[in-house]
């Protein structure tokens, strides 16, 4: 079955403790990315990456790094996490960025990770 | 600057009505894309149509309908005889050809589906 999947789907921690949320994909895309979802706020891009080895920011990275060294995996790492990032994460992915004139193909999500950092 | 307006924050309607969810959106791109997204209860995000700024077609898939005007920069979706299930929020979303793939997204919809 085609996916994005992520782990964990739920976390729990405190303050300033490392932590990774992997992402993954099984249908080849070229593009992953990252978002957060917070009420109010809705969803914001964080980091994305067009190919392996490609990384970019997006509106929100401060906080968060990512790495891209494999086609289907996309993990996000908090390397200090804080309260203010307490969200619930998306990792997406799509075929790639060079759809019809040069805009994006269809983004699909993965479930979703909701952390809280205490 | 790019932005998507969803001006209805919740919706409720009775089984079996009709109902629209509306969505305006802003850019300066000639070449951009629309999207809506649906987010049920258990909250994931279920990709619904994916709309490029040629293509002013009206969709229809099944219950569901999308209506496309460029001249009023409306991108707006219809559920025909809503259905319990259709309880979720929708978000409807763009992304500009030149701008790395991002999807903005509007606030989104809170649509509830009353038996």
């Amino acid at each position: 079955e085609a996916q994005v999947t992520q782990n964990p789907r739920y976390l729990i921690t405190v303050t300033g403790k490392k932590l990774t949320v992997t992402c993954s994909q099984n249908m080849n895309h070229e593009y992953m990315s990252w978002y957060r979802q917070d009420p109010g706020l809705g969803l914001r891009q964080i980091y994305y990456s067009m190919n392996v080895e490609v990384t970019d920011k997006g509106d929100v990275p401060e906080g968060y790094k990512v790495s891209r060294k494999e086609k289907r995996n996309f993990p996000l790492i908090l390397e200090s996490p804080s309260p203010n990032q307490t969200s619930l994460y998306f990792c997406a992915s799509s075929l790639s960025t060079k759809g019809l004139a040069g805009g994006t193909d269809t983004q699909y999500f993965g479930p979703g990770t909701r952390l809280t950092v205490l | 600057a790019q932005k998507v307006t969803q001006a209805q924050t919740e919706i409720s309607v009775v089984e079996k009505e009709d109902v629209t969810l509306d969505c305006v959106y802003e850019t300066r791109d000639t070449t951009y894309y629309l999207f809506w997204y649906k987010q049920p209860p258990s909250g994931e995000l279920v990709f619904l149509i994916r709309r490029n700024s040629f293509d002013e077609q009206n969709e229809i898939s099944g219950r569901y309908s999308w209506n496309f005007q460029k001249s009023t920069s409306s991108f707006n979706f219809t559920i025909t005889a809503s259905q319990v299930v259709d309880s979720a929020v929708y978000f409807c979303a763009l992304s500009e050809a030149h701008q790395g793939g991002k999807l903005i997204f509007g606030q989104g919809t809170e649509l509830s589906v009353k038996p």
